[in-house]
C-alpha cells in the first residue's frame, strides 16, 4: 500500500534561513508527488507537483522539491524563510496513476521567528 | 475566477441525524474529489467523482455516500452521524479528472460539528 511519511511533524526556523521540510513515499510504481500548504481555517492551496521529467520541481512562492527515486524521497525546500511562511504543509501521493485519490502524509507545521 | 465553493461552512448536527454537504467545482473542472481532515487521522481520500460516476472510493463505512450531478456540483451525506465523524470536510476539483497532471484546487472546507 502507498504511504506518506513526513518527518518532524513541527519545524522552527529563523526569518531568512533555510526552510526544509521532509517526505518519504512508499510506491511500487513511479507516482505523482505534491506538496500543499494550509493556512488557519482555510483549504488547501498547490505549492508544486512532481509528474514526469525534471526532477527539480520548482513551485510557488519560492519553494522547490527535489525527486529522488532511490531515496524514495520529495523534500521541500526554501532558501530563506518568510513569515508568512508560516502554514502547516502537507505531502501527498496519488493511489493511482491518473494521479488523483491522494494519499496525504500528516503534515508539517512550519514555524518562522524574527 | 472563481475557486471551489463549499457550503455551508459551518454545521452542528446531534449523533444520530444525517446531514448533506455542497460542494460546487471550478467552472470547467469535471473531477470532484472529498476529504476528511481529522486532527487524529489526519487528511483521508473520501472518494472521488468524474462526470457524475464514483472512479475512486477511500477506506469509509457505507454511512459516506456522494453523488455528482450534470452540472459537476457534488455532494456527500454522512447518515446517522457519530461523534467521530465530527471533521473538516474538504472538496477538491480538477480539470479533466486528471489530478496528477493539474493537481486539485480545494476549497475552503465545511467544518462539521457533531453533539
Amino acid at each position: 500500500a502507498q504511504s506518506v511519511t513526513q518527518l518532524g511533524s513541527h519545524v522552527s526556523v529563523s526569518e531568512g534561513a533555510l526552510v526544509l521540510l521532509r517526505c518519504n513515499y512508499s510506491s511500487s510504481v513511479p507516482p505523482y508527488l505534491f506538496w500543499y500548504v494550509q493556512y488557519p481555517n482555510q483549504g488547501l492551496q498547490l505549492l508544486l507537483k512532481y509528474t514526469t521529467g525534471a526532477t527539480l520541481v520548482k513551485g510557488i512562492n519560492g519553494f522547490e522539491a527535489e525527486f529522488k527515486k532511490s531515496e524514495t524521497s520529495f523534500h521541500l525546500t526554501k532558501p530563506s524563510a518568510h513569515m508568512s511562511d508560516a502554514a502547516e504543509y502537507f505531502c501527498a501521493v496519488s493511489l493511482n496513476q491518473a494521479g488523483t485519490a491522494l494519499i496525504f502524509g500528516k503534515g508539517t507545521t512550519l514555524s518562522v521567528s524574527s | 475566477k472563481a475557486g471551489v465553493t463549499q457550503t455551508p461552512r459551518y454545521l452542528i448536527k446531534t449523533r444520530g441525524q444525517q446531514v448533506t454537504l455542497s460542494c460546487s467545482p471550478i467552472s470547467g473542472h469535471r473531477s470532484v474529489s472529498w476529504y476528511q481532515q481529522t486532527p487524529g487521522q489526519g487528511l483521508q481520500f473520501l472518494f472521488e467523482y468524474f462526470s457524475e460516476t464514483q472512479r475512486n472510493k477511500g477506506n469509509f463505512p457505507g454511512r459516506f455516500s456522494g453523488r455528482q450531478f450534470s452540472n459537476s456540483r457534488s455532494e456527500m451525506n454522512v447518515s446517522t452521524l457519530e461523534l467521530g465523524d465530527s471533521a473538516l470536510y474538504l472538496c477538491a476539483s480538477s480539470l479533466e479528472g486528471a489530478g496528477g497532471q493539474y493537481g486539485y484546487t480545494f476549497g475552503s472546507g465545511t467544518r462539521l460539528t457533531v453533539v
